[in-house]
């Protein structure tokens, strides 16, 4: 049978722009959550995390913003790059500690040249 | 130093058959993780292994099971692969106990069950 695939967002961004990918996230008792960048054939990898006591976090080039009142995450990519390009997922851990990890279905960067 | 790395990377398999993938954490984490990785469910969380004990289990059926060594390498295991198993199975490492610090993956295993 035919089956039936995710459709991932896809943010396209001119070359140089900021980037700004969001994310709403469903369980209130998330305390940590982190985004992460899978490129093509490879694993996720580790962007920035943020911890539910705060609300924005930055790193080189990327902001993690978190709004708790209305469960939204964003991740904002500064002067972004073609190496940029990736999916990029946003992923909350309420398990009290124990790596279990739930991810968002991804946002695919597009970056144009 | 060495990442975390999956072996095998490509395998296919047929229905009924069982399956065996191996993860070796970077040197010094305890604690790995599995996920399995579909076009149509996205990442999904397998199971948690901390210090030999597995600490979390995702909402997978009984045929997928795991376990870690002393040395913190981890294994799982699907048995009786149906169709909808074919996915890229991606392990995680982690340096802490608690949720504390990122997890860095793997490449995965890709499988393919015909």
């Amino acid at each position: 049978g035919e089956s039936v695939g995710l459709h991932l967002p896809t943010l396209s961004v001119q070359e140089g722009d900021n980037s700004i990918i969001n994310c709403a996230y469903s369980n209130s008792a998330s305390d940590y959550f982190i985004w992460y960048k899978q490129e093509s054939g490879k694993g996720p990898q580790f962007i920035i995390d943020i911890r539910s006591n705060m609300d924005k976090r930055q790193g080189q080039r990327v902001t993690v913003l978190l709004n708790k009142t209305v469960k939204h995450l964003s991740l904002q990519i500064a002067a972004t790059q073609p190496g940029d390009s990736a999916v990029y997922f946003c992923a909350e851990d309420s398990s009290g500690g124990y790596q279990k990890v739930t991810f968002g279905i991804g946002t695919k960067l597009q970056v144009i040249p | 130093k060495a990442g975390v790395t999956q072996t095998p990377r490509y395998l296919i398999k047929t229905r009924g058959q069982q399956v065996t993938l191996s993860c070796s954490p970077i040197s010094g984490h305890r604690s790995v993780s599995w996920y399995q990785q579909t076009p149509g469910q996205g990442l999904q969380f397998l199971f948690e292994y901390f210090s030999e004990t597995q600490r979390n289990k995702g909402n997978f059926p009984g045929r997928f099971s795991g376990r870690q060594f002393s040395n913190s390498r981890s294994e799982m295991n699907v048995s009786t692969l149906e169709l909808g198993d074919s996915a890229l199975y991606l392990c995680a490492s982690s340096l802490s106990a608690l949720n504390t610090g990122e997890l860095f993956f793997g490449e995965g295993s890709r499988l393919t069950v015909l």
